[in-house]
This record gives structure tokens, sequence and C-alpha cells, in this order.
């Protein structure tokens, strides 16, 4: 079975621009949560999102959002990007949410 | 809100010997989940094993077994037979049962398996 494929594989933008990372969980799997990583630290919880629906969100401000389409797969949005924003951006999704989560390969965001 | 300490930023272990890897978290809770995950080069996040709370026995996924004391908070990875592959950095979770089913994840250990 597939795993959780997420799009693009690496990503540069400048300052300022808005950017879209997408993730598509593995099959029968109805939720799907984002991390960011900068270099040398853990990863930290962005959203979660089940039957299409926000479940959770972490300390992030509002120009991060997401959204989970029919299909379960999901976009983060990203505007108004900050060189902070540099980051892995992991996907990780999990049967209901309250489980294990699996992660995907990530996006490496640069921003300059 | 709950928190996740490895103390060990950085790890080496010979070949085919033991490694112990610590984490401590911080909780009110007591119904939760804990995990390992693996991070090689690639920076692919691999689950290593995971425990709930609730249960006393401790979790053993082949050579890769835990420690949990629940009581002080503990949850340590020990890696039998360590192989060159096991070279990574290896992240400890939590993840409370009712409260949006996040991820806190501590910041990590550098393990490096010599020859």
């Amino acid at each position: 079975d597939a795993g959780v494929t997420q799009s693009p594989t690496h990503l540069i933008k400048t300052r300022g621009q808005h950017v879209t990372l997408r993730c598509s969980p593995i099959s029968g799997h109805k939720s799907v949560s984002w991390y960011q990583q900068v270099l040398g630290q853990g990863p930290q919880f962005i959203f979660q999102y089940y039957e299409k629906e926000e479940r959770g969100r972490g300390n992030f401000p509002d120009r991060f959002s997401a959204r989970q389409f029919p299909n379960y797969s999901s976009e983060l949005n990203v505007n108004a990007l900050l060189l902070g924003d540099s980051a892995l951006y992991l996907c990780a999704s999990s049967v209901q949410g309250g489980e294990t989560q699996y992660f995907g390969p990530g996006t490496r965001l640069l921003v300059l | 809100a709950q928190t996740v300490t490895q103390s060990q930023p950085e790890m080496s272990v010979q070949e085919a010997e033991t490694v112990t890897l610590s984490c401590t978290y911080d909780t009110s809770e007591n119904n939760y989940y804990l995990f390992w995950y693996k991070q090689p080069p690639s920076r692919q996040m691999i689950l290593v094993i995971r425990q709930e709370a609730y249960k006393q026995q401790n979790a053993t996924e082949n050579r890769f077994s835990v420690n949990f004391q629940k009581a002080a908070k503990s949850f340590s990875l020990k890696i039998s037979d360590s192989q060159l592959g096991d070279t990574a950095m290896y992240f400890c979770a939590f993840m409370n049962d009712n409260a949006g089913n996040m991820l806190t994840f501590g910041g990590g250990t550098r393990l490096m398996v010599k020859p």
C-alpha cells in the first residue's frame, strides 16, 4: 500500500509570497495533521483535520491555513512568507486522529 | 500544556552494542500515548514503537524496547544489537487521548552507530 505522499518535495520562495503544500493520506485514513520542523528541532504541530473539519490548531499565526477535501487529501497554505517559515513541513495521516500517525517524506521550503 | 524533554542531544554506540535513549514528559492527564520516531538523514519520520499509558507491560518491537515508568513520567528507548542503519535522530513524542490528538515532540537525540 502507498504511504503518505506530499508535494512538492522542495520549494524555494521569496519573502511575501504565498505557498500551497499538498498531502495525500494512506488509503483508509480520514485524518491529516501538519507539522513544521525547523532545522535542529523537533516538529511543531500546526493543524489537524478529520472528516474535513478542523480538529486542532497549534500556536501558529493566521497566515497559516489548511483544508481537507472529500477524498481526505489536504492542503496547507502559508501567506506573506517570512524567512522564519523556512522549514520541513511534514504531513501525517491516521485512521481517525487519536492513534498512531504515519508521516510523509515532507516538503522542504526555503524562503529567501 | 504537555512538554517532552530529551536530555541527551547526542549519543554514540558501537555496532552490536546496546544503547538507551532517555525521555521524560510532563502531563496532568491519565490517558495518553507515547511514541518513539526515527528520522534518518532523508528526514522521513518513521515510527519505531508506541506505548499506551494504560498498559503496564512495556512495548517491544524486535530490537527496540521501552522502559515506561508512568509515575516517574519516564519513557526510555533501548536499542539492542545496534546496527549501522540505526544511525538517525530519534524523537520521543506524546499524544493526549482527547485534546486534538496532536503529537508533542521532544528536541531529539542524535544517535551515531560506529562500526
